[in-house]
């Protein structure tokens, strides 16, 4: 099985930095997500790494560490519309070909303050 | 590209009622889908997944059950459900090739 951890909430100042950190555990690693949910809708996709590095949106950039099972999800320039939970998932190939699971975390609920 | 639909998008049911909700895929052929569950303020539960038509894994023992008539259809159904079964239930596809798992807009699901 799978096991994901990230912090339960974080609060940040509007126009400032945040880094969410996300460390997974499993044996058929197959890519890490990060998606934003806001309160009551469908999770939308933010970003996706399988290699190693930092991969750049905008002002949303994630960074993959296979090696020590380890991701972060970086938001700059915080606007009050980021307000929301941030989920980090795990994409797992097991029981043979073709058969895939991708496995949440609970979510960072992320609050951004005037 | 690809879409995905899920009906209806809010359902309140008494205690004791049948369940049935049904999601689509457009776009793309043999994909995998699955359902999860989100209670209050928790996260993403993986409830079943499906490789192809007819085949269906669960992975929470519960009283629901999912069913895949078609390619592209996978529906999640239960008999009697229960006030423990209330949540949001996503529909979603993705492949090992996929960048982005896509999912349909929810079902809100109240039982009374």
């Amino acid at each position: 099985g799978q096991n994901i951890d990230q912090p339960t909430e974080m609060t940040a100042t509007e126009g400032a930095i945040v880094q969410i950190n996300c460390t997974y555990q499993t044996s058929g690693f197959n890519g890490l997500f990060w998606y934003q949910q806001h309160a009551g809708e469908a999770p939308t996709f933010l970003s996706y790494n399988v290699l190693d590095g930092l991969e750049e949106k905008g002002r949303f950039s994630s960074f993959l560490s296979r090696s020590k099972g380890y991701s972060y999800l970086l938001l700059k320039e915080l606007q009050m519309k980021d307000s929301a939970s941030y989920l980090c998932a795990v994409r797992d190939e097991y029981s043979g070909a073709g058969s895939y699971q991708l496995t949440f975390g609970k979510g960072t609920k992320l609050s951004v303050i005037p | 590209s690809q879409t995905i639909h899920q009906w209806p998008a809010t359902l309140v049911q008494p205690v004791g009622s049948p369940l049935s909700l049904e999601c689509t895929v457009e776009g793309t052929s043999n994909p995998n889908l699955y359902w999860y569950r989100q209670a209050a303020g928790r996260g993403l539960q993986l409830l079943f997944y499906s490789v192809g038509i007819g085949q269906i894994s669960s992975e929470v023992p519960q009283n629901l059950s999912a069913s895949r008539p078609q390619d592209r259809q996978f529906i999640l159904s239960s008999k009697k459900l229960l006030l423990s079964d209330s949540g949001f239930y996503l529909c979603a596809w993705f492949t090992g090739l996929n960048t982005e798992a896509f999912f349909g807009q929810g079902t809100r699901l109240t039982v009374v």
